[in-house]
């Protein structure tokens, strides 16, 4: 059962334009989310991250917004570069026995076109 | 900021012999590694997390004697892969967290095994 889930493996987008990547969830206790972005053959990148606490986080180009209710959160990147072509994790964790594992989604692969 | 160094990149062997994965934290000190597997199109899978001085808390489905992970110092935590299989060929990520460092933790680039 996939705690994490990112429905769309793929999105693109024109240059300049918003990109928007959606992250559900289904465990309610998760109390951490986090985006990292992956290009091939190398380690995900930390991107951006939000608290339960919160409903908006923003860092300059990247704003994440969580909605709690829904289980929901999205990834919003304005204005949308080439360079942001990778595919983009959502994660979420739980606190409980000090590991903070990470339960990430399967990705979704965002090509920027010029 | 927190850099995490995995070594080698990219690893063929041949099925039967045992491949050793490094990962060390270069300016921080890594009280919890973890190791995650991906497999084509799919997501970062977790294999065990591991504490240093301590053994490893694996994953349900992930064999322990097959996947040896040693973290015997703050720094470095190992991953071996033994008596590696054609379908073990994929690539292993390792990350760090530091005391005090509630997420966001550090990557390392990976390992890219091929085992023909």
């Amino acid at each position: 059962d996939q705690q994490v889930k990112q429905n769309s493996p793929s999105l693109s987008v024109q240059e300049g334009r918003i990109s928007i990547l959606n992250c559900d969830y289904t465990n309610s206790m998760f109390d951490y989310f986090l985006w990292y972005k992956k290009y091939p053959a190398e380690g995900p990148t930390f991107l951006i991250s939000i608290s339960s606490i919160k409903d908006k986080n923003e860092d300059g180009r990247f704003t994440v917004f969580l909605n709690k209710s829904a289980k929901h959160l999205s990834l919003h990147i304005v204005p949308s570069q080439p360079g942001d072509s990778a595919v983009y994790f959502c994660a979420a964790s739980a606190p409980g026995a000090g590991s903070y594992q990470l339960t990430f989604g399967k990705g979704t692969k965002l090509s920027v076109i010029p | 900021g927190a850099v995490v160094s995995q070594h080698p990149s990219r690893v063929i062997c041949k099925s039967g012999t045992s491949v050793k994965i490094e990962c060390r934290s270069l300016d921080f000190q890594a009280t919890t590694m973890f190791w995650y597997r991906q497999f084509p199109k799919q997501s970062l899978m977790l294999m065990a997390t591991s504490n240093e001085g301590s053994k490893a808390t694996y994953e349900q489905g992930v064999e322990k004697d097959k996947f040896l992970i040693n973290h015997a110092s703050l720094t470095l935590s190992t991953l071996t892969v033994t008596s590696a299989h054609p379908e073990d060929s994929s690539f292993y990520i390792c990350s760090a967290r530091g005391a005090g460092q509630v997420a966001g933790y550090t990557f390392g680039s990976g390992t890219r095994l091929t085992v023909v």
